[in-house]
């Protein structure tokens, strides 16, 4: 089973910084399969990017991924003051899913 | 548009089997290359898949918990259903189904798109 490992736990910047959120894995991944979902105090999660640097349908162009293999990354280029939430990284290998621990955004 | 929703009892007993139902719409689950899945979140921590079932009725089940759930699907009624027995009160999570595109291999698939409200259970005697 991959595990997905985000960092840093908590970042706290202003709006208007950028932000530059990690997701390692435990093993490759395989043909992009790792998203990234943002999710808000209680609401559902939300998917943002799919094979690792699509962004999904509605998703600013503020948002972007990238990487491969072990190590991935979530940019938000300026942050908006909507931006602040929990963001979690998700992965499908070995006929498994798995989601990282979660990064949250706050506010400085 | 696609929607789903969760539905079941909000407050189990310790032991007892747990049986949720998602009613989805706008897609159907005889498409090849979709799936449902169940995710769970205890309060205040991190997501958890739990199980999934493809078009083709093919299952996948999280390791650690594979002897405790089931599920089962009806494409006539649009639903999904999951069982999960000797609940357990670090069970207690809000528990969220949600469409999944993949099954099929493609690069970049694999993710899940739309997400249900969500429902918390809890596990208290």
């Amino acid at each position: 089973e991959i595990v997905l490992t985000q960092s840093p736990g908590t970042l706290s910047l202003s709006p208007g910084e950028r932000a530059t959120l990690s997701c390692r894995a435990s093993q490759s991944v395989s043909n992009s399969w790792l998203a990234w979902y943002q999710q808000k105090p209680g609401q559902a999660p939300r998917l943002l990017i799919y094979g690792a640097s699509s962004r999904a349908t509605g998703i600013p162009d503020r948002f972007s991924g990238s990487g491969s293999g072990t190590d991935f990354t979530l940019t938000i280029s300026r942050l908006e003051p909507e931006d602040f939430a929990v963001y979690y990284c998700q992965q499908y290998g070995s006929l498994v899913f798995t989601f990282g621990g979660g990064t949250k955004v706050e506010i400085k | 548009q696609i929607t789903l929703k969760e539905s079941g009892p909000t407050l189990v007993k310790p032991t007892q089997t747990l049986t949720l139902t998602c009613t989805f719409s706008g897609f159907s689950l005889t498409t090849s290359g979709v799936g449902v899945g169940w995710i769970r979140q205890p309060p205040g921590k991190a997501l958890e898949w739990l199980i999934l079932i493809y078009w083709d009725d093919d299952k996948r089940y999280s390791p650690s918990l594979k002897s405790r759930l089931t599920i089962t699907k009806d494409t006539s009624k649009n639903q999904v259903v999951l069982t999960m027995t000797n609940m357990d009160p670090v069970d207690t999570a809000t528990y969220y189904c949600a469409h999944l595109k993949g099954g099929l291999a493609v690069a970049g698939e694999y993710y899940f798109d739309y997400w249900g409200q969500g429902t918390l259970v809890t596990v208290s005697s």
